[in-house]
């Protein structure tokens, strides 16, 4: 069976500190993978895709970026905090190839950023 | 503009009762989503439509496979586990495979 996990589970982080979040998962070879943003009472925004190691497409960068340095691993990252940046991120997968199919979520990492 | 609207943005049932959901589409969109968002935050996948409908259980899901311009999620005999976050999510025919658009969600509150 496929898991995903992110980590941490939560932060709090200084304006203008880095950030680093990730996202593994295990169970199944060369999935697609996503990251989304979610703020407070939210809709969830598309970030980033990525279908294959060392390739990432952006949707919104959100002056955020990612990288996907193993194929069960997606980063998401910056060096320098904004406080609009708080909020719930979403890592997802799905089935590798071109066809769009069902995205399964991980349980989230919540930042807050003072 | 918003290419997802899903309405209503809130709704309370009591138990037992059936509702339905409805996303819009602004364009043409080639597959449709379903999530529920708990209170933890975590999101459940629903259905996944390319057309016509899906069951399982009390949901079940349409996409309109003419026009490809809307979908609807029905909900029968309401219970308490219902509640939630309702989001749909949609991939554009004319975009990439893998961009999802996201709806504002539809608040579902199941009372006794």
């Amino acid at each position: 069976a496929q898991t995903i996990h992110q980590w941490p589970v939560a932060e709090i982080k200084a304006v203008g500190s880095p950030l680093s979040l990730g996202c593994t998962i295990k169970g199944k070879s060369s999935p697609n993978l996503y990251w989304y943003w979610q703020a407070t009472g939210g809709t969830l925004q598309q970030l980033f895709y990525s279908i294959t190691v060392g390739q990432v497409e952006s949707v919104v960068q959100l002056n955020l970026s990612a990288s996907r340095p193993k194929d069960d691993q997606f980063i998401l990252s910056t060096e320098k905090l904004l406080l609009s940046h708080s909020g719930f991120y979403l890592c997802a997968w799905s089935l590798p190839g071109g066809v769009q199919d069902t995205q399964y979520f991980g349980p989230g990492t919540r930042l807050l950023v003072l | 503009g918003d290419q997802v609207e899903q309405s209503p943005s809130a709704l309370s049932l009591h138990e037992g009762t059936d509702s339905a959901l409805r996303c819009n589409f602004t364009t043409t969109m080639r597959s449709v989503q379903w999530f529920r968002q708990n209170s933890r935050g975590s999101l459940i996948s629903l259905f996944y439509l390319a057309s016509g409908t899906k069951e399982n259980g009390r949901l079940k899901s349409a996409f309109d496979s003419k026009e490809r311009r809307y979908s609807t999620l029905h909900i029968r005999d309401a219970q308490l586990e219902d509640s939630g976050t309702y989001f749909c999510a949609a991939a554009n025919s004319g975009g990439s495979n893998y961009k999802l658009t996201f709806g504002k969600g539809t608040l579902l509150t199941v009372t006794p």
